[in-house]
Protein backbone atom coordinates (compact mmCIF):
# COMPACT_ATOMS: atom_id res chain seq x y z
CA UNK A 1 0.00 0.00 0.00
CA UNK A 2 1.12 3.41 -0.92
CA UNK A 3 2.24 5.95 1.79
CA UNK A 4 -0.18 8.61 0.16
CA UNK A 5 -2.64 7.50 -2.09
CA UNK A 6 -4.84 9.79 -4.27
CA UNK A 7 -7.39 9.09 -6.79
CA UNK A 8 -5.78 10.04 -10.75
CA UNK A 9 -8.72 10.98 -12.28
CA UNK A 10 -8.97 12.39 -14.61
CA UNK A 11 -11.53 14.88 -13.53
CA UNK A 12 -13.27 16.59 -16.49
CA UNK A 13 -15.81 19.34 -14.94
CA UNK A 14 -17.16 22.05 -16.98
CA UNK A 15 -16.46 26.12 -16.23
CA UNK A 16 -18.21 26.95 -12.82
CA UNK A 17 -18.40 23.74 -11.39
CA UNK A 18 -17.66 22.33 -7.86
CA UNK A 19 -14.73 20.02 -7.75
CA UNK A 20 -13.17 18.10 -4.57
CA UNK A 21 -10.15 16.04 -4.22
CA UNK A 22 -9.32 12.90 -1.96
CA UNK A 23 -5.80 12.15 -0.12
CA UNK A 24 -5.07 9.66 2.46
CA UNK A 25 -2.35 8.63 4.04
CA UNK A 26 -1.53 5.55 5.95
CA UNK A 27 1.12 6.69 8.96
CA UNK A 28 -0.17 8.30 11.64
CA UNK A 29 3.05 10.12 12.70
CA UNK A 30 2.42 12.20 9.75
CA UNK A 31 2.98 16.05 10.61
CA UNK A 32 2.17 18.37 8.28
CA UNK A 33 0.34 18.89 4.96
CA UNK A 34 0.33 20.49 1.59
CA UNK A 35 -2.01 20.79 -2.01
CA UNK A 36 0.66 21.46 -4.55
CA UNK A 37 -0.27 22.04 -8.45
CA UNK A 38 1.55 21.11 -11.01
CA UNK A 39 1.25 22.02 -14.80
CA UNK A 40 2.26 20.08 -17.67
CA UNK A 41 6.04 19.41 -18.08
CA UNK A 42 6.83 22.58 -15.30
CA UNK A 43 7.63 21.76 -11.82
CA UNK A 44 5.29 21.17 -8.70
CA UNK A 45 4.18 24.58 -6.97
CA UNK A 46 3.08 24.92 -3.42
CA UNK A 47 -1.26 25.76 -4.00
CA UNK A 48 -1.88 25.76 -0.10
CA UNK A 49 -0.66 24.10 3.32
CA UNK A 50 -3.67 22.43 5.20
CA UNK A 51 -4.10 22.84 8.55
CA UNK A 52 -6.09 20.93 11.30
CA UNK A 53 -8.68 23.31 11.39
CA UNK A 54 -9.48 23.49 7.58
CA UNK A 55 -8.24 26.84 5.90
CA UNK A 56 -9.42 28.72 2.93
CA UNK A 57 -7.88 30.83 0.74
CA UNK A 58 -9.82 31.93 -2.35
CA UNK A 59 -11.59 29.57 -4.04
CA UNK A 60 -9.57 26.67 -2.49
CA UNK A 61 -10.62 25.30 0.41
CA UNK A 62 -8.19 22.52 2.29
CA UNK A 63 -9.37 20.37 5.01
CA UNK A 64 -7.86 17.55 7.25
CA UNK A 65 -9.18 14.69 8.98
CA UNK A 66 -6.49 12.83 11.31
CA UNK A 67 -8.42 10.77 12.83
CA UNK A 68 -9.71 9.06 9.19
CA UNK A 69 -6.50 9.80 7.56
CA UNK A 70 -7.32 11.95 4.72
CA UNK A 71 -7.39 15.76 3.50
CA UNK A 72 -9.24 17.16 0.56
CA UNK A 73 -9.20 19.77 -1.47
CA UNK A 74 -12.37 21.37 -2.41
CA UNK A 75 -12.20 24.14 -5.72
CA UNK A 76 -15.49 26.22 -5.82
CA UNK A 77 -16.39 27.96 -9.22
CA UNK A 78 -13.95 26.49 -11.91
CA UNK A 79 -11.83 28.43 -14.07
CA UNK A 80 -10.37 26.87 -17.27
CA UNK A 81 -6.66 27.88 -15.75
CA UNK A 82 -7.20 26.12 -12.77
CA UNK A 83 -6.51 22.25 -15.28
CA UNK A 84 -3.45 20.98 -13.70
CA UNK A 85 -2.39 18.19 -11.80
CA UNK A 86 -3.12 18.28 -8.16
CA UNK A 87 -0.22 16.68 -5.57
CA UNK A 88 -1.26 16.06 -2.25
CA UNK A 89 1.44 15.86 0.11
CA UNK A 90 2.48 14.98 3.51
CA UNK A 91 5.43 15.61 5.55
CA UNK A 92 6.96 13.61 8.43
CA UNK A 93 9.71 14.80 10.18
CA UNK A 94 12.90 12.25 11.21
CA UNK A 95 15.51 12.75 13.42
CA UNK A 96 16.99 15.26 10.87
CA UNK A 97 14.34 16.65 8.26
CA UNK A 98 11.24 16.97 7.02
CA UNK A 99 10.65 13.89 4.58
CA UNK A 100 7.79 14.70 1.99
CA UNK A 101 5.90 11.94 0.34
CA UNK A 102 3.77 12.54 -2.47
CA UNK A 103 1.23 11.15 -3.84
CA UNK A 104 0.67 10.57 -7.86
CA UNK A 105 -1.48 13.18 -8.46
CA UNK A 106 -4.96 13.72 -9.34
CA UNK A 107 -5.60 15.19 -12.79
CA UNK A 108 -8.33 18.02 -13.13
CA UNK A 109 -9.11 19.20 -16.73
CA UNK A 110 -12.31 21.97 -16.69
CA UNK A 111 -13.70 22.59 -20.34
CA UNK A 112 -15.57 25.23 -21.37
CA UNK B 1 10.96 34.70 -3.42
CA UNK B 2 13.25 31.71 -3.15
CA UNK B 3 14.85 30.56 -6.07
CA UNK B 4 15.79 27.35 -6.99
CA UNK B 5 18.00 27.05 -9.74
CA UNK B 6 18.89 23.70 -11.90
CA UNK B 7 21.93 24.32 -14.13
CA UNK B 8 20.61 22.27 -16.82
CA UNK B 9 17.09 22.06 -18.51
CA UNK B 10 17.59 19.78 -21.03
CA UNK B 11 20.17 17.15 -21.20
CA UNK B 12 20.97 14.29 -23.09
CA UNK B 13 23.84 12.01 -22.88
CA UNK B 14 25.29 8.40 -23.32
CA UNK B 15 24.83 4.77 -21.63
CA UNK B 16 28.12 4.84 -19.01
CA UNK B 17 28.65 8.35 -18.43
CA UNK B 18 29.01 10.15 -15.38
CA UNK B 19 26.49 12.98 -15.36
CA UNK B 20 26.44 15.83 -12.74
CA UNK B 21 22.92 17.50 -12.21
CA UNK B 22 23.04 21.20 -9.92
CA UNK B 23 21.16 22.62 -7.57
CA UNK B 24 21.60 25.99 -6.25
CA UNK B 25 18.93 27.76 -3.91
CA UNK B 26 19.44 31.46 -2.57
CA UNK B 27 16.94 30.94 0.72
CA UNK B 28 20.00 29.68 3.20
CA UNK B 29 17.47 26.69 3.71
CA UNK B 30 19.03 23.70 5.43
CA UNK B 31 17.16 20.78 3.57
CA UNK B 32 17.77 19.99 0.18
CA UNK B 33 16.16 17.42 -1.73
CA UNK B 34 16.79 15.60 -5.15
CA UNK B 35 13.19 13.71 -7.00
CA UNK B 36 12.85 11.80 -9.98
CA UNK B 37 9.58 12.27 -11.97
CA UNK B 38 8.39 9.41 -14.04
CA UNK B 39 4.68 8.97 -15.77
CA UNK B 40 2.64 6.68 -13.60
CA UNK B 41 5.65 6.50 -10.91
CA UNK B 42 4.69 10.03 -9.36
CA UNK B 43 8.06 11.85 -7.72
CA UNK B 44 10.16 9.66 -6.08
CA UNK B 45 12.83 10.65 -3.43
CA UNK B 46 16.14 9.83 -4.23
CA UNK B 47 18.64 11.50 -1.77
CA UNK B 48 18.34 14.20 0.90
CA UNK B 49 20.49 16.73 2.55
CA UNK B 50 19.50 18.37 5.74
CA UNK B 51 22.91 19.98 6.29
CA UNK B 52 26.17 20.92 4.99
CA UNK B 53 28.39 17.04 3.96
CA UNK B 54 24.90 15.68 5.57
CA UNK B 55 22.92 13.26 3.27
CA UNK B 56 20.21 10.91 3.55
CA UNK B 57 19.22 8.02 1.48
CA UNK B 58 15.61 8.07 0.01
CA UNK B 59 13.32 5.61 -1.72
CA UNK B 60 15.36 4.65 -4.91
CA UNK B 61 19.37 5.68 -4.56
CA UNK B 62 20.54 3.05 -6.98
CA UNK B 63 22.47 4.29 -8.76
CA UNK B 64 22.98 7.58 -7.57
CA UNK B 65 25.12 9.77 -5.01
CA UNK B 66 25.14 13.18 -3.57
CA UNK B 67 27.87 16.36 -2.85
CA UNK B 68 26.86 19.30 -0.24
CA UNK B 69 29.69 20.98 0.05
CA UNK B 70 28.23 24.30 0.45
CA UNK B 71 25.21 25.18 2.43
CA UNK B 72 23.46 26.45 -0.97
CA UNK B 73 24.51 23.70 -3.75
CA UNK B 74 23.32 20.07 -4.06
CA UNK B 75 24.55 17.75 -6.66
CA UNK B 76 23.11 14.78 -7.94
CA UNK B 77 25.80 11.98 -9.83
CA UNK B 78 24.62 9.62 -12.09
CA UNK B 79 27.89 7.59 -11.70
CA UNK B 80 27.38 5.58 -15.00
CA UNK B 81 24.28 6.83 -16.52
CA UNK B 82 21.87 4.19 -18.05
CA UNK B 83 18.93 4.00 -20.12
CA UNK B 84 16.53 3.41 -16.98
CA UNK B 85 18.16 6.85 -15.64
CA UNK B 86 16.20 8.94 -18.23
CA UNK B 87 13.72 11.05 -16.41
CA UNK B 88 12.90 14.44 -15.43
CA UNK B 89 14.94 15.44 -12.13
CA UNK B 90 13.28 17.67 -9.87
CA UNK B 91 15.33 19.53 -6.80
CA UNK B 92 14.05 21.35 -4.08
CA UNK B 93 14.80 22.83 -0.90
CA UNK B 94 13.17 24.09 2.16
CA UNK B 95 13.81 25.15 5.63
CA UNK B 96 12.50 22.58 8.19
CA UNK B 97 9.29 20.90 7.53
CA UNK B 98 8.23 23.40 5.73
CA UNK B 99 7.15 23.64 2.21
CA UNK B 100 9.06 22.73 -0.25
CA UNK B 101 9.87 24.77 -3.35
CA UNK B 102 11.42 23.48 -6.42
CA UNK B 103 13.80 24.16 -9.37
CA UNK B 104 12.08 23.80 -12.83
CA UNK B 105 13.74 20.71 -13.48
CA UNK B 106 15.88 19.16 -15.58
CA UNK B 107 14.84 16.59 -18.23
CA UNK B 108 17.43 13.56 -18.65
CA UNK B 109 17.72 11.62 -21.92
CA UNK B 110 20.61 8.69 -21.55
CA UNK B 111 20.79 7.00 -25.23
Amino acid sequence: RKEVEQDPGPFNVPEGATVAFNCTYSNSASQSFFWYRQDCRKEPKLLMSVYSSGNEDGRFTAQLNRASQYISLLIRDSKLSDSATYLCVVNMRNTNAGKSTFGDGTTLTVKP
Amino acid sequence: DVKVTQSSRYLVKRTGEKVFLECVQDMDHENMFWYRQDPGLGLRLIYFSYDVKMKEKGDIPEGYSVSREKKERFSLILESASTNQTSMYLCASSPLSSPLHFGNGTRLTVT
